[in-house]
């Protein structure tokens, strides 16, 4: 199970900091990753991370901006927004990698999803 | 950076056959993921690496991949297939998961 949190209305330039913490599966044996959705838009990857946080990559949209954590020990990703901006609105889901075939696979696990607004 | 394109629109009559296209520069090179996604709703895998099914998912969904286009094919069409669907990838050349610009698909 993945459950995101941390999401709300925040002003244009401002920093939000998401949370999602995991169950059910071993979670340091997968990269986990963001997706964003802007309303009535398609999904949009945002950020990933390895399962031992070598490996980090973006989206050329947050490079910059966005730094994505994990915390093993609490099973649980971390999605730190700075330099918002109202194109980052959207509902953002956190999301399991299926490791079928070592890294970079499906995502088998997504959670319900957490809102940002970025508005004046 | 890597662009899978997608059909915006599918109709289909319940029973009958819907494809769904996802279109990128030799995609057949990459494994493919597609997801459902239904209003309101977290997406879902429904294939993966091509071809492979979860578990739950029925056998009418498959997929294919070769040359420039990956396609999701829904046979016998039921009502509940009415939905989003997106193609997915991982670019090695960008280091980016990649998804498509998504298709509604519309069962009349």
């Amino acid at each position: 199970q993945l459950v995101e949190s941390g999401g709300g209305l925040v002003q244009p330039g401002g920093s939000l900091r998401l949370s999602c913490p995991a169950s059910g599966f071993r979670f340091a044996g997968h990269v986990m990753a963001w997706v964003r959705q802007a309303p009535g838009k398609g999904l949009q990857w945002v950020s990933g991370i390895s399962g031992g946080s070598e490996d980090k990559f973006y989206a050329d949209s947050v490079k910059g901006r966005f730094t994505i954590s994990r915390d093993n020990s609490k099973n649980t990703v971390y999605l730190q927004m700075n330099r918002l901006r109202a194109e980052d609105t959207a509902i953002y889901y956190c999301a399991k990698d299926s490791s079928r075939v070592g890294m970079f696979n499906d995502f088998d696990l997504w959670g319900q999803g957490t809102l940002v607004t970025v508005s004046s | 950076s890597y662009v899978l394109t997608q059909p915006p629109s599918v109709s289909v009559a319940p029973g009958m056959t819907a494809r769904i296209t996802c279109a990128g520069d030799n995609i057949g090179r990459k494994p493919v993921h597609w997801y459902r996604q239904r209003p309101g709703q977290a997406p879902v895998v429904v294939i993966y690496y091509d071809t492979d099914r979860p578990s739950g998912v029925p056998e009418r969904y498959s997929g294919s991949n070769s040359g420039n286009t990956a396609t999701l094919t829904i046979s016998r069409v039921e009502a509940g297939d009415e939905a989003d669907y997106y193609c997915h990838v991982w670019d090695s050349g960008s280091d980016q998961y990649v998804f498509g610009t998504g298709t509604k698909v519309t069962v009349l």
